[in-house]
């Protein structure tokens, strides 16, 4: 099942740099959009979702794109900090229903 | 901050073995939800629940698997005879509504099958 494609396994940035985190999807049917930080030995944590109607929301320091044509979205976390150390996943749902999971990526910030 | 909890954190099992994972979802939330994450792989969707009865469930979910909500507060997942395979980190999750909201997980239960 490959709807939910996170193609980078890990990123690498310097603290207080900005972190890019992509996702590609293939269903056309979603139309809800979420991202979720992972510890290990932890359940994933909401961070920040984005309806299909909108291109863009913003919340502090995290901002989700969308382009639905495109069929990608992107995370950004600026300024990046050691603690967003973690593994980062995409999901995606269609009319709310159960959620679809990317691989994940495993973001390292540097101090 | 209300939590999705979940017990046990570990729960070793040999196989063939009937396991009981217990949530407790958080109390003003209507849907409910059992994920998995087999090592090194993704989360995958095992069922949903709404209104007292399953309202989706995927192909994982077979026989060997059923979905209680014996009292107000507590939602389990059942497996009743545990194979190899069935070894995974088993989410619980919930949501107040299931329409573009953020379903909230629980901290997870490590299943070892032996």
């Amino acid at each position: 099942d490959q709807q939910v494609k996170q193609n980078s396994p890990s990123l690498s940035v310097q603290e207080g740099r900005i972190s890019i985190l992509n996702c590609d999807y293939t269903n056309s049917m979603f139309d809800y959009f979420l991202w979720y930080k992972k510890y290990p030995a932890e359940g994933p944590t909401f961070l920040i979702s984005i309806s299909s109607i909108k291109d863009k929301n913003e919340d502090g320091r995290f901002t989700v794109f969308l382009n639905k044509s495109a069929k990608h979205l992107s995370l950004h976390i600026v300024p990046s900090q050691p603690g967003d150390s973690a593994v980062y996943f995409c999901a995606a749902s269609a009319r709310g229903n159960k959620l679809v999971f990317g691989a994940g990526t495993i973001l390292r910030v540097k101090s | 901050e209300p939590e999705v909890t979940q017990t046990p954190s570990h729960q070793v099992t040999q196989m063939g073995q009937e396991v009981i994972l217990r949530c407790v979802p958080i109390s003003n939330h209507l849907y409910f939800y059992w994920y998995r994450q087999i090592l090194g792989q993704k989360v995958e969707f095992l069922v949903s629940f709404y209104n007292n009865e399953i309202s989706e469930k995927s192909e994982i979910f077979d026989d060997q698997f059923s979905v209680e909500r014996p009292d107000g507060s507590n939602f389990t997942l059942k497996i009743r005879s545990t194979k190899l395979e069935d070894s995974a980190m088993y989410f619980c999750a919930s949501t107040a509504e299931s329409s573009y909201n953020e379903q909230f997980f629980g901290p997870g239960t490590r299943l070892t099958v032996l």
